[in-house]
């Protein structure tokens, strides 16, 4: 039972285009979600979050968008650079519990 | 945020054998966090460890397979027993920073033969 997916396994993108990364979840009791990056060889870095009582997020060239209704999140990254090709998991988590649960992951290609 | 630092980043290990892969966290935190992460997969968290505590196994990760320790605060290490090629995987320490953002070691690479 898949609770966060992806069901984008990768997303090609020209540099300084928009990308958009799509995550869909089942779990109505997630009140967190965020988003990771990461480069082969690395642990995942933390790229953004929300609350899910926001519906968007922005830092940067980084906005994450929340749809509670339809249990739907997105990452926006623009403009695009070379440097964000990596891979991009979404996962969710229930505050009292510390537990994060992840997507499959989509590996973003940001072509010069 | 906190810096995480894994040992081995790396290994060759034979089958039935057993690894241990140690965490090490630059500041006292109460919950330290196993991750695995199998090949073209998700990361799929396999226990929590708390100090002082025996460390909370997910569904379909058990003790005997992955024994925990977490000696003091800064702290953790995770053993994979008695290793075949489905243990092939990448492990991951984490800790929580702030509310929920969690942070993660670099990693380690294991591969069973």
């Amino acid at each position: 039972d898949q609770q966060v997916k992806q069901n984008s396994p990768s997303l090609s993108v020209q540099e300084g285009r928009i990308s958009i990364l799509n995550c869909d979840y089942t779990n109505s009791m997630f009140d967190y979600f965020l988003w990771y990056k990461k480069y082969p060889a690395e642990g995942p870095t933390f790229l953004i979050s929300i609350s899910s009582i926001k519906d968007k997020n922005e830092d940067g060239r980084f906005t994450v968008f929340l749809n509670k209704s339809a249990k739907h999140l997105s990452l926006h990254i623009v403009p695009s650079q070379p440097g964000d090709s990596a891979v991009y998991f979404c996962a969710a988590s229930a505050v009292d519990t510390g537990k994060l649960i992840f997507g499959q992951g989509t590996t973003l290609q940001v072509k010069p | 945020s906190a810096v995480i630092s894994q040992k081995p980043s790396r290994d060759i290990c034979q089958r039935g054998t057993s690894l241990t892969i140690q965490c090490q966290v630059d500041s006292q935190v109460t919950m330290m966090f196993w991750y695995r992460q199998q090949p073209g997969q998700s990361l799929t968290l396999i226990a929590t460890a708390n100090q002082g505590s025996e460390a909370t196994y997910e569904s379909g990760f058990v003790i005997d397979k992955f024994p925990i320790s977490r000696p003091n605060l800064t702290f953790s290490t995770l053993t994979v027993s008695n290793m075949s090629p489905e243990d092939s995987s990448i492990y991951l320490c984490s800790v929580m920073g702030g509310t929920t953002e969690a942070f993660f070691g670099q990693g380690t690479r294991l591969t069973v033969v």
